[in-house]
């Protein structure tokens, strides 16, 4: 089966640095997406890979291991509108994106 | 990036009747979702719309309860028929075209009493 497995709920500090993991297993890869969503709204999209590496967009970082079905998203300079849920899903070989549970992320001042 | 309308954003019915939403995206766009997610929970796919054919439905899914239009490429409708109090959550539209990302609509919190 398709499974994608994240952290329930993180605690973190503002100014601080925190990592969410995301590790996978697909019936193929075509992608991989991160999302925000703040309670109540719909999720806006944060990061893609597709190649192995690190990709940085401000504040925001997401890293791929395809060999390790592995990623995580890196948020630096913590704020107080990043506490949200932080979803990863994959784009799989029928190109559907399969989603994990979210990651809810509370900041503390 | 595309902009995606969806409306109505929330809305509150009476059980055996049925909620049309519609969405509606600024651009052409090959691949149009319709999602759901309960409070907490992450987003299941209802199915794909696809334009000028019928949708595909996800297991759990019949076109019965959740018929979906797809005029062209940058219109769907989702309709949620004969509703009870299980279909009360929030109804997600999805857009992209292949490699890139998917974009969300804004969301229809629908309440079913």
């Amino acid at each position: 089966g398709q499974n994608i497995d994240q952290p329930t709920e993180m605690t973190a500090t503002e100014g601080a640095i925190v990592q969410i993991n995301c590790t996978y297993q697909t019936s193929g890869f075509n992608g991989l997406f991160w999302y925000q969503q703040h309670a109540g709204e719909a999720p806006t999209f944060l990061s893609y890979n597709v190649l192995d590496g690190l990709e940085e967009k401000g504040r925001f970082s997401s890293f791929l291991s395809r060999s390790k079905g592995y990623s995580y998203l890196l948020l630096k300079e913590l704020q107080m509108k990043d506490s949200a849920s932080y979803l990863c899903a994959v784009r799989d070989s029928n190109y559907q994106l399969i989603w994990g549970a979210g990651t809810k992320l509370i900041i503390k001042p | 990036s595309a902009v995606i309308s969806q409306k109505p954003s929330r809305d509150i019915c009476q059980r055996g009747t049925s909620l049309t939403i519609q969405c509606q995206v600024d651009s052409q766009v090959t691949m149009m979702f319709w999602y759901r997610q309960q409070p907490g929970q992450s987003l299941t796919l209802i199915a794909t719309a696809n334009q000028g054919s019928e949708a595909t439905y996800e297991s759990g899914f019949v076109i019965d309860k959740f018929p979906i239009s797809r005029p062209n490429l940058t219109f769907s409708t989702l309709t949620v028929s004969n509703m009870s109090p299980e279909d009360s959550s929030i109804y997600l539209c999805s857009a992209g075209s292949g490699e890139t990302e998917a974009f969300f609509g804004q969301g229809t919190r629908l309440t079913v009493v």
